[in-house]
């Protein structure tokens, strides 16, 4: 069973607006979030995170929010240019130390 | 950031080879790990290490094996490839210790395809 989901495959979005990409997870134990970017034939990059103390973080063009009670992060992009077309993996992590990632979201951003 | 490499970048083999993929990275991280992963799923974890002579086997069942002799390389050996092999195997170091929150930086991957 799936413990993290990402449940847009694709996500199409027009350059200069914002993109919302969603991920869901299972575990209330899980205190540490991330999200990567990947280009194919290419390793993940790391992007932006957020501890379970904090509800939202800021880097630039990108910002992560997190809803505990709801078990939801989500990560905004704006405003989207066509460079971050790419596949975006939520990641989650706890006491246990290891990620455990989602199926990705493909993201395309049309100029 | 870390600097991590992964050679080759693409390999295409026969069934039957022995092959090794290689993964070094320059930051001194404790903590490195393999993944498998194919397109349009998640990274399967399959192996990661503590550091020196610690290895553990991931969450995903593999018949790769790996070793862990210098804080900086993390080498993945398949004895015998089969076509089941074909993936991308990415690999990752992180500078956190056991337990705590971490950042995983990965190498660019090997794609593998076994014919």
């Amino acid at each position: 069973d799936q413990q993290v989901k990402q449940n847009s495959p694709s996500l199409s979005v027009q350059e200069g607006r914002i993109s919302i990409l969603n991920c869901d997870y299972t575990n209330s134990m899980f205190d540490y979030f991330l999200w990567y970017k990947k280009y194919p034939a290419e390793g993940p990059t790391f992007l932006i995170s957020i501890s379970s103390i904090k509800d939202k973080n800021e880097d630039g063009r990108f910002t992560v929010f997190l809803n505990k009670s709801a078990k939801h992060l989500s990560l905004h992009i704006v405003p989207s240019q066509p460079g971050d077309s790419a596949v975006y993996f939520c990641a989650v992590g706890g006491s246990q130390g290891n990620l455990i990632f989602g199926k990705g979201t493909k993201l395309s951003v049309k100029p | 950031e870390a600097d991590i490499y992964q050679t080759p970048r693409y390999l295409v083999i026969g069934t039957g080879k022995k092959i090794t993929l290689e993964c070094s990275q320059t930051m001194g991280h404790d903590k490195m790990y393999w993944y498998q992963q194919d397109p349009g799923m998640e990274l399967h974890l399959i192996h990661y290490s503590y550091g020196v002579n610690s290895t553990e086997k991931g969450d995903l069942s593999s018949e790769s094996t790996v070793s862990r002799i210098r804080t900086e390389h993390f080498p993945l050996t398949l004895e015998s490839a089969r076509p089941s092999h074909t993936s991308q195997y990415l690999c990752a170091s992180s500078p956190q210790e056991r337990g705590y929150q971490e950042t995983q930086y990965f190498g660019p991957g090997t794609r593998l395809l076994v014919l």
